[in-house]
């Protein structure tokens, strides 16, 4: 069956510092990849997308790699600040012909000041 | 402001009742989405639309229905069929991929 696989361990940085959190899918090629952010008690919020045909994006300290080789997806916060800690969460298309996004359970950040 | 409005934002349930959690978006998007959200798990699936008048079953569709009859609306019912419906539950409506989220409604069985 197909699946995402995300770190549930919560990833514990200093402020500072590069948080880098992965993304495993098995079996499905997606056409893209996509990252969200989530506080506790809210809904997500979209950060980033990017397609089965390009390596790496970036959007101010953001940065996403996808490597369809491999079947995974980094996801980098540069110069962490405590305001990053979130649950973010990586998406994609699992399904052939279905147009909804299949999410993975999401890796809580914690930037300690 | 654009955005999607879900209510109730909290809401109690006795056991063998029906309850309709609300979505209403004024992005003009034409597909939207109900996730459902258990602790320390990740969305899934339960209903989407792509158009007015049209929707397809998720990952976890029973003991849940929805309508799509205009394009702003997406309700959820939440059936009593639906074994443990207590849950964090979120609407969502997409323009070329990227979803746009609301708040969620909380719903507790008591």
């Amino acid at each position: 069956s197909q699946k995402i696989e995300q770190n549930s361990e919560a990833l514990n940085i200093q402020e500072g510092k590069t948080a880098t959190l992965t993304c495993n899918y098995t079996n499905y090629s997606p056409a893209y990849l996509q990252w969200y952010r989530q506080d506790p008690g809210r809904g997500p919020v979209f950060l980033l997308l990017i397609r089965e045909n390009e390596k790496e994006k970036r959007k101010e300290r953001l940065k996403v790699t996808f490597d369809t080789t491999l079947k995974q997806s980094l996801f980098h916060i540069t110069a962490s600040q405590p305001a990053d800690s979130a649950t973010y969460l990586c998406a994609l298309d699992m399904e052939a012909g279905r147009r909804a996004l299949t999410f993975g359970s999401g890796t809580r950040l914690q930037v300690q000041p | 402001d654009g955005g999607i409005t879900q209510s109730p934002k909290y809401l109690f349930r006795k056991e063998g009742q029906n309850v309709t959690l609300s979505c209403e978006q004024n992005l003009n998007h034409d597909a939207m989405y109900w996730y459902r959200q258990d602790p320390g798990q990740g969305l899934r699936l339960i209903y989407y639309s792509q158009i007015v008048n049209d929707f397809q079953k998720g990952d976890i569709a029973e003991g849940y229905s929805v309508s799509r009859e205009k394009k702003e609306s997406f309700p959820l019912t939440v059936t009593s069929a639906q074994k443990n419906p207590t849950a964090f539950y979120l609407c969502a409506s997409s323009i070329a991929g990227e979803l746009f989220f609301g708040e969620g409604s909380r719903l507790t069985v008591l």
